[in-house]
């Protein structure tokens, strides 16, 4: 099952910026926190990701909270090339050979002009 | 181009039949993953390599089979195939197996079984 929770879709105005949340209640301390998107008929999507703190790129900002337990990807300025689904998954930060990562049903965010 | 290459692109094939899917690794990663999409199930993991071997397995079917060679590419054998198993099957690769590296996509496989 997947470790994480969102909500199942979000809608945002064209030009304005977008707060997805994500929780993950059961993050352990080694778990980075992974999004990536998925626009229709094309395989996943890297965002972005982080551990601990605050994270930028050019695509977006992570914010994750101080208990770690949720965070939230922020599009600064929606487009609608934006429109697609989200997912927020938990990635295992120890050294080992072992990688199963389970994506959940995502959020499925809306652009509207 | 994301750098992982899936082959083919689209597969039409009948019920009862055996297909393989064929993915090209990112240059310099180690890890496959395979996934398989349909309408009503989202992205399920079906199963990792890790440098030729297998790592972790999802909810694969006993007719699913897989396997990474030397050179680091990796098949997916579907068998006895079922209307069921029509989907999009992704691959993706790894370059470290720490969470402090992204997966990168395929562009995936669209299987039809009629």
């Amino acid at each position: 099952d997947a470790k994480t929770t969102q909500p199942n879709s979000m809608e945002s105005n064209e030009e304005e910026p977008v707060h997805l949340p994500c929780n993950h209640s059961t993050i352990s301390g080694t778990d980075y926190i992974h999004w990536y998107r998925q626009l229709p008929s094309q395989g996943p999507e890297y965002v972005i990701h982080g551990l601990t703190s605050n994270v930028n790129n050019r695509m977006a900002s992570l914010a994750i909270a101080e208990d770690r337990k949720s965070s939230t990807l922020i599009l600064h300025r929606a487009t609608l090339r934006d429109a697609a689904v989200y997912y927020c998954i938990l990635r295992e930060g120890l050294k080992t050979s072992y990688d199963k990562v389970i994506f959940g049903p995502g959020t499925s965010l809306s652009v509207i002009p | 181009d994301s750098g992982v290459t899936q082959t083919p692109k689209h597969l039409i094939t009948a019920t009862g039949q055996r297909v393989t899917l064929r993915c090209s690794p990112r240059s310099g990663d180690l890890s496959v993953y395979w996934y398989q999409q349909s309408l009503d199930q989202g992205l399920q993991f079906l199963i990792q390599y890790y440098n030729g071997e297998e790592r972790a397995k999802g909810n694969i079917l006993e007719r699913f089979s897989a396997q990474q060679f030397p050179d680091l590419h990796s098949e997916l054998n579907l068998s006895s195939l079922e209307l069921g198993d029509s989907a999009l099957y992704f691959c993706a690769s790894s370059n470290n197996l720490q969470g402090a590296g992204g997966y990168t996509f395929g562009s995936g496989t669209r299987l039809t079984v009629v």
